[in-house]
């Protein structure tokens, strides 16, 4: 069965800190892998997408990383501002316009 | 430039009500898409439109139908609205498969 696990559900972190989001996923075939943030109450918007060449990709304070071997990808958010609070939401893309959505790591970054 | 954006943002309907979720965008991309986004799970396709004057069924498309009135619009409808159906619906659009989607702000609908 085609899924996208994320880990750990919540994370509460204080400001200028890092972290690090988890996402395995077990889907196939894999055409890309996406983060996306999502503010409360409002629709996700994408940080970054990755195909399977790809190891590491950055925008900004994020970084994700892709193992393909291991179906694995991670998001580092470095020195966390207030405004990261949010949810983090991997998708991975099984075939064309097959999207798998994990359940999102709610971050809460503490002043 | 607005983006993407729906209306109407909240709605109550009661059982076997109908309503059609509008959806617009100005970005001149060629796929849209429906989503439904419940708690504790993950955001599920309902159906897509991969360019105009076509649309495709998605993960979860029973219960609902869906209009690709021209590039701009993509409009979601129940025809019989059922208590399951309460959701958070949201539209994006993008230039197509693999390509960043982008997302509207969202419609909040409760069935009663």
């Amino acid at each position: 069965k085609n899924q996208v696990e994320q880990s750990p559900q919540s994370l509460i972190i204080l400001e200028g800190k890092n972290c690090t989001l988890q996402c395995n996923y077990t889907v196939s075939p894999f055409s890309n892998l996406r983060w996306y943030k999502q503010d409360t109450g409002r629709g996700p918007v994408s940080l970054t997408i990755m195909t399977f060449s790809e190891n590491t990709k950055s925008n900004g304070r994020y970084t994700a990383t892709l193992d393909a071997d291991t179906k694995q990808s991670s998001l580092h958010i470095t020195a966390s501002q207030l405004s990261d609070s949010a949810s983090y939401i991997c998708v991975v893309e099984g075939g064309t316009y097959k999207y798998i959505f994990g359940t999102g790591t709610r971050l809460k970054v503490l002043a | 430039n607005a983006g993407v954006t729906q209306t109407p943002k909240f709605q109550v309907l009661k059982t076997g009500q109908s309503m059609t979720l509008q959806c617009a965008q100005d970005m001149n991309h060629n796929s849209m898409y429906w989503y439904r986004q419940d708690p504790g799970m993950g955001l599920r396709l309902i159906y897509y439109s991969a360019s105009e004057g076509t649309t495709d069924k998605g993960e979860v498309p029973n219960g609902y139908n869906v209009s690709r009135l021209n590039k701009r619009e993509f409009s979601l409808r129940l025809e019989s609205a059922a208590p399951s159906q309460t959701s958070v619906y949201f539209c994006a659009t993008g230039q197509g498969t693999v390509y960043e989607q982008y997302f509207g702000p969202g419609t909040r609908l409760t069935v009663t």
